[in-house]
């Protein structure tokens, strides 16, 4: 079964910092993978998802950005944070006929 | 764009009662899923019930779907205080993608 790595577990940044979440995954190969933020007591906000290397579909436009420089990593950017970009961070892999398996989260707080 | 939906959005009982949670939706699936978040961490995957099902068991959980109302409900029988988290039910939303609703959030008082 496949394992999702994501780091850092907290994380607090000033506004206007970049930002950088990486997540990976071991176990499976050719995974689709997905970036979802969760507000405090809300519901999951799809920002972006990548079925492949170099392959990004952007759900949210906002100041960040995907990358998924290899098969089994995909990493979460912004160049400037808002302070609205605070929230837990949720990497995942898997497809919609059988399920999702999401990392442990990353809650950033922008200050 | 929200699929689902999760009723009621927040839920308190005894050990050892039943739980019931419902999910909404609003477009035709071919399967719907429900997730459980314990706080601060990230979603598990409970079940999965295709569109030709109308109800599916796993250990001390029943999912039913109904697709002529376009509803699903979760019971969780004789809880237990572990099984105190937020409940999601998550359906495709185009492509590769699901969209999660915003959750029930179950307390199991000890």
């Amino acid at each position: 079964s496949q394992t999702i790595h994501q780091w850092p577990a907290t994380l607090v940044q000033p506004v206007g910092s970049p930002l950088s979440l990486e997540c990976t995954v071991e176990g499976t190969s050719n995974p689709n993978l997905y970036w979802y933020r969760q507000a405090a007591g809300r519901g999951l906000q799809l920002l972006f998802y990548s079925v492949g290397i170099g392959q990004i579909s952007s759900e949210v436009p906002q100041n960040l950005s995907a990358s998924r420089p290899q098969d089994r990593q995909f990493i979460l950017s912004s160049k400037k944070l808002l302070l609205s970009d605070s929230g837990f961070y949720l990497c995942a892999d898997g497809d919609t006929q059988h399920g999702y398996t999401f990392g442990s989260g990353t809650r950033l707080t922008v200050v | 764009s929200q699929q689902g939906e999760e009723d009621p959005q927040a839920l308190s009982i005894q050990e050892g009662e039943n739980a019931t949670m419902n999910c909404s939706y609003k477009t035709s699936i071919n399967n719907l899923q429900w997730y459980r978040q314990n706080s601060g961490r990230g979603l598990v995957h409970l079940i999965l019930i295709r569109s030709n099902e109308r109800e599916k068991h796993s250990g001390r959980l029943r999912v039913t779907l109904d697709t002529s109302k376009k509803s699903s409900s979760l019971l969780i029988t004789a809880s237990r205080a572990a099984d105190t988290a937020s409940y999601f039910c998550a359906t495709r939303g185009g492509s590769e993608k699901l969209v999660f609703g915003k959750g029930t959030k179950l307390t199991v008082n000890p």
